[in-house]
């Protein structure tokens, strides 16, 4: 019972294209996120979301679109894709927004733009 | 701002040995510090956290930590280091004005038989 998963695990794409990344957590929480961990693994927030709503956008190109349908769900759809966007991009969920609740990572998206 | 630093890229352990990775943070205010770790092509997992109370907090796996207000520290520890453990290591601060994660540079950690 994965609790927080992403699709795909890999994404392959040509620079210009236009693609998107799944993340559902089964663990009820309120709160999820979006991270990207570059080459280096240096990791760093994107996006969070408290029941639906946008909670932190964090100084993201505006290629960049969360959409959260419900609050089990966080989707990262991306537009025109540059090299530098080649990335491991991980979703989280927390019980409640304040990050004294632990993050839950799902396994990660490794996009590669050719 | 608040941030974290991570001063080793890489420690080497014998197994059985203790082990140690350091963390050091600056924050206004009080701290709220966190450790994950990560294991090949997965996602970061929770080990433990400190927000208040004993300056020893026992997490995951065996896994300890100790918060040293006047040295703005908060050490990983382990008394007996496994080849299992060998992983990247994250440490982490709660940025109490944004409400964000913020991680260190992660140091990676790698037990010998």
């Amino acid at each position: 019972d994965t609790a927080v998963s992403q699709t795909p695990k890999y994404l392959v794409t040509q620079m210009g294209n236009d693609k998107s990344i799944k993340c559902e957590q089964n663990l009820g929480h309120d709160t999820m996120y979006w991270y990207k961990q570059d080459s280096k693994k240096f990791l760093k927030i994107m996006f969070s979301y408290n029941n639906k709503e946008l909670i932190i956008n964090e100084t993201v190109p505006n290629r960049f679109s969360p959409k959260s349908p419900d609050k089990a769900h966080l989707n990262l759809h991306i537009n025109s894709l540059e090299l530098g966007d080649s990335a491991v991009y991980f979703c989280a969920s927390s019980q409640a927004i304040g990050y004294n609740s632990p993050l839950h990572f799902g396994n990660g998206t490794r996009l590669t733009v050719t | 701002a608040q941030s974290v630093a991570q001063p080793e890229d890489q420690v080497n352990v014998a197994e059985g040995n203790p082990l140690t990775v350091k963390c050091t943070y600056s924050v206004s205010g009080n701290p709220y510090l966190f450790w994950y770790v990560q294991y090949p092509n997965r996602g970061l997992q929770f080990l433990l956290k400190y927000i208040t109370g004993d300056n020893l907090v026992k997490g995951s796996y065996g896994f300890e930590a100790e918060f040293n207000k006047s040295q703005t520290s908060f050490h990983l520890k382990k008394p007996s280091a496994l080849v299992s453990d060998s992983a990247l290591y994250f440490c982490a601060v709660r940025d109490s004005g944004t409400d964000k994660l913020i991680f260190g540079t992660g140091t990676r950690l790698q037990v010998f038989p």
